[in-house]
């Protein structure tokens, strides 16, 4: 079955450096690849969705790549800031509707 | 639109008691999604529902819990009787799926904490 892999550990980041998280999948290529933000003590937030066909997605200073021969999918957030901060979750969604969510990544951006 | 309503925030129980978690979806989304949230497990699916009919039940843990959508506007997750383990934070989300890309809106959540 379909297994979504993010980095457990905190990833610790400059104010200002680019921050990159890295998603692995382990079987099959999902139709889209979605990010979301969580924040202490809130629900997930849509970010961003690539698609299987797309290489690069971009919304503002997020950026995500889609690599189907590494099976892998990073996202990037260009001059970090302390807001920041928070816990990053990709999901692999496919023509169900129903996603699969990797165990996230929490980003810590410090002044 | 308010987003996706969760009550309670907050619930404090004893082991044995019946819990009810409600749901508000998005007005218009067609699917309804439970999930359970744990530092050990992240961030699971229990089950979702198309136009109030479950789909998928297979992450439901075990007969203790349930969930119904009687319409389009409610849905509860209910355990009886809690346990201890299922103390953990319950997310609720919808998404439009039908037709559309399907990105979830995510609700507060439901903290549960049984003792």
């Amino acid at each position: 079955s379909q297994k979504i892999e993010q980095n457990s550990e905190a990833l610790n980041i400059q104010e200002g450096k680019t921050a990159t998280l890295t998603c692995n999948y382990t079987n099959y290529s999902p139709a889209y690849l979605q990010w979301y933000r969580q924040d202490p003590g809130r629900g997930p937030v849509f970010l961003l969705l690539i698609r299987e066909n797309e290489k690069e997605k971009r919304k503002e200073r997020l950026k995500v790549t889609f690599d189907t021969t590494l099976k892998q999918s990073l996202f990037h957030i260009t001059a970090s800031q302390p807001a920041d901060s928070a816990t990053y979750l990709c999901a692999d969604s496919g023509n169900t509707g129903k996603l699969i969510f990797g165990q996230g990544t929490t980003l810590q951006v410090k002044p | 639109d308010a987003g996706v309503i969760q009550s309670p925030r907050h619930e404090v129980t004893e082991m044995g008691q019946e819990v009810t978690l409600r749901c508000k979806p998005i007005s218009g989304h067609d699917y309804l999604f439970w999930y359970r949230q744990t530092m050990m497990r992240g961030l699971e699916l229990l089950i979702y529902f198309n136009n109030n009919v479950p789909i998928d039940d297979s992450g439901m843990p075990e007969d203790r819990f349930s969930a119904k959508m009687p319409n389009a506007s409610f849905s509860t997750l209910k355990i009886q009787p809690s346990e201890p383990r299922d103390s953990a934070v319950y997310f609720c989300a919808s998404s439009l799926g039908t037709g559309g890309i399907p990105v979830q809106y995510f609700g507060p959540g439901t903290r549960l904490t049984v003792t």
